[in-house]
């Protein structure tokens, strides 16, 4: 079935390092792959997406490439500020078109990033 | 635009009590999607609705239920409350009907301890 794998946390670092965060998926289909972050005490918000193979997600300075040959799309930050602390989510959809509001999350990664 | 809104936002019961959430989409989005957020498990499916029908549904027992309105509302329900059922329970709406290529819009979860 599907499924998402993302490194285990937790995760500090300090302000200005830099920040991987490695995510694998199965390789069922050609899914569109995901990374959310969720805040203390909030919701989970959209941070970037890939839909297809070499596809690079972008946003407030993260970036994830979509690397088909080795299932992975790897969360990464040149430098981290201390409001960059939560809980990513790597996930994917169920490929195929029939993915009616279901994506598949791995089990999140908590990063604290320290002045 | 308001959010995704997600009431009540904390509540306590006991176990085999029954509880309802309540959720209301962003306007215009007529997919809600249902989450099970706990420590132990991270994020699981419940089941997703589109125009008052449900299209997808995760692997949880009978007792989680759901339904949505016409007006796109959504209501989940679990009955026979047990302890495991302690949890943070995310609503998320969205526009697009198959998620291929669209985003999920998370609520704040309503957060429910059994005790």
């Amino acid at each position: 079935g599907n499924s998402v794998t993302q490194m285990e946390g937790p995760v500090t670092l300090s302000e200005e390092a830099f920040l991987t965060i490695n995510c694998t998926y199965t390789a069922t289909g050609y899914p569109s792959l995901f990374w959310y972050v969720q805040y203390p005490g909030e919701g989970l918000q959209l941070l970037l997406k890939a839909t297809k193979a070499d596809d690079k997600g972008s946003n407030k300075g993260f970036e994830a490439t979509y690397r088909k040959e080795t299932t992975s799309f790897h969360l990464e930050k040149g430098s981290v500020q201390v409001s960059d602390s939560a809980v990513y989510f790597c996930a994917r959809n169920s490929a195929g078109g029939t993915s009616y509001g279901k994506l598949t999350f791995g089990q999140g990664t908590i990063l604290t990033v320290h002045p | 635009k308001a959010g995704v809104t997600q009431t009540p936002r904390y509540l306590i019961k006991t176990r085999g009590q029954q509880v309802t959430l309540s959720c209301s989409p962003i306007s215009g989005h007529r997919s809600v999607s249902w989450y099970q957020q706990t420590p132990g498990q991270g994020l699981q499916f419940l089941f997703e609705y589109f125009s008052e029908t449900q299209r997808n549904k995760g692997n949880f027992p009978g007792r989680f239920s759901g339904r949505q309105f016409s007006n796109s509302r959504s209501e989940m329900n679990v009955s026979t409350l047990e302890l495991g059922d302690s949890a943070l329970y995310l609503c998320a709406s969205s526009w697009s009907q198959r998620l291929n290529t669209g985003e999920l819009f998370f609520g704040e979860g309503s957060r429910l301890t059994v005790l």
